[in-house]
């Protein structure tokens, strides 16, 4: 248990599907992201909030949106995706931008999309 | 941003030492070294971070030599459980962690 709780654990959509993926974490941590590992890929960071405040987005279609209505949930909405899409979605959050450097990941969200 | 290399795998049995080794030869005076490990379907979990020489904790030693371009993750007596992706991260902590980039990792099969 890391304190970073993501629903669904398991998500399939077909490419015309509206979902949303939730993060919530339990630490009080005021820094939250949205990372995408695809099979045999690096993670790729998507998106960094820092405050509620969204400060990274790293170049991402826009059939992904994301939501931060505060410092403890976080959504990844998701809109007519591809297959290319399909891939585990990880959360993570921080105390802020600096300090330890640690970062806390959710179980992540496996995505499939038909 | 520093650029790490590892090895892409690793293999070991159950009760010995493994020593990972990251090299980060263009490190800034201002960078820390952070290793994650990552089981299947997980989010990585953070292990160890240093700065320079020596740091241990209950889980494993990372040693940084005095050039600081490369450290070396030491996971004493390995089980099978310890068979994951293990990542090795460099960046300033004060600037932002999507700065920070995880490459590969190293994949280790721990074999009984």
């Amino acid at each position: 248990e890391t304190g970073v709780t993501q629903t669904p654990r398991h998500l399939v959509m077909g490419m015309t599907n509206k979902k949303s993926l939730k993060c919530e974490q339990h630490l009080g941590h005021n820094a939250m992201y949205w990372y995408k590992q695809s099979a045999k890929k690096p993670l790729e960071l998507m998106f960094v909030y820092n405050f509620k405040e969204q400060t990274e987005n790293n170049s991402v279609p826009s059939r992904f949106s994301p939501e931060c209505p505060n410092s403890s949930h976080l959504f990844l909405h998701l809109h007519t995706l591809q297959p290319e899409d399909s891939a585990l979605y990880l959360c993570a959050s921080s105390q802020d931008f600096s300090g330890t450097g640690e970062l806390f990941f959710g179980e992540g969200s496996r995505l499939t999309v038909l | 941003l520093a650029k790490t290399t590892q090895p892409i795998s690793m293999d070991s049995y159950e009760g010995q030492e493994v020593n990972i080794t990251c090299s980060h030869n263009n490190i800034a005076t201002n960078d820390y070294i952070t290793w994650y490990q990552q089981f299947p379907s997980q989010g990585p979990r953070f292990i160890i971070q240093g700065y320079k020489t020596k740091v241990t904790n209950e889980v494993a030693s990372l040693f940084i030599p005095a050039d600081r371009k490369s450290s070396t993750l030491s996971l004493p007596r390995v089980s099978l459980s310890d068979t994951a992706v293990y990542y090795c991260l460099v960046g300033d902590m004060n600037t932002g962690f999507q700065k920070l980039v995880f490459g590969t990792g190293t994949r280790l099969l721990v074999s009984p």
